[in-house]
């Protein structure tokens, strides 16, 4: 069975880094791609940036790159996404979802990881 | 602002059948097949058609998709209170080089 298991919800403040996870199992992690989609509270969903865990190929949406890295470690079948310095305004859900090709239909979903930033 | 447009709401009765519209542009749905996701409240999306008109397994055949030039549509008919939930259409833009997803519609049933 293909699961995606995301890390639990943090709460942190304005200015402190952040590193969430996604793992996945039942299937080759190395031959799919790992996106990340943004969910802040009441509103749409948002692609932020995909990557490849075979070879650690990365796009980033340009409303992202340089406000997260988005990172695999193929040994231990689990993507990451993380902040250097947070701000209020990344309080959101954060899924991770799997692609057979970037760009492509997001076919399993992990649980989402709730992140709060406040002061 | 999202650049595939969703009308924010639709509604049904049981047993009827709704339409849900996606509308694009040429870089998008113009040229790259669809993608439909479901959400319930509190849950994560879950795929319901992929490729402008595909069910994956276990997606009910009350739910088709179709794609027309810029415009894609989803159907839902014999609609069922379960089906009560938002409904976000996607697809890559060549242009932007993003996947774009639509504002969401939230069906009532």
């Amino acid at each position: 069975e293909v699961q995606l298991v995301q890390s639990g919800a943090e709460v942190k403040k304005p200015g402190e880094s952040l590193k969430i996870s996604c793992k996945g199992s039942g299937y080759s992690f190395t031959t799919y791609w790992i996106g990340w989609v943004r969910q802040m509270p009441g509103k749409g969903l948002e692609w932020m940036g995909i990557i490849y865990p075979g070879d650690s190929d990365t796009r980033y949406s340009p409303s992202f790159r340089g406000q997260v890295t988005i990172s695999a470690d193929k040994s231990i079948n689990t993507a990451y996404l993380q902040w250097s310095s947070l701000k209020a305004s990344d309080t959101a859900m954060y899924y991770c979802a799997r692609s057979a090709y970037s760009g492509h239909e997001a076919d399993y979903w992990g649980q989402g990881t709730l992140v709060t930033v406040s002061s | 602002q999202s650049v595939l447009t969703q009308a924010p709401s639709a509604s049904g009765t049981p047993g009827q059948k709704v339409t849900i519209s996606c509308s694009g542009g040429t870089s998008n749905l113009g040229n790259n097949p669809v993608n439909w996701y479901q959400q319930f409240p509190g849950a994560a999306p879950k795929l319901l058609i992929y490729r402008s008109n595909q069910r994956p397994s276990g997606v009910p055949d009350r739910f088709s998709g179709s794609k027309s030039g810029t415009s894609a549509s989803l159907a839902i008919s014999g609609l069922q209170s379960e089906d009560e939930a938002d409904y976000y259409c996607a697809a890559w833009d060549d242009s932007l080089n993003v996947v774009l997803f639509g504002g969401g519609t939230k069906l009532s049933v």
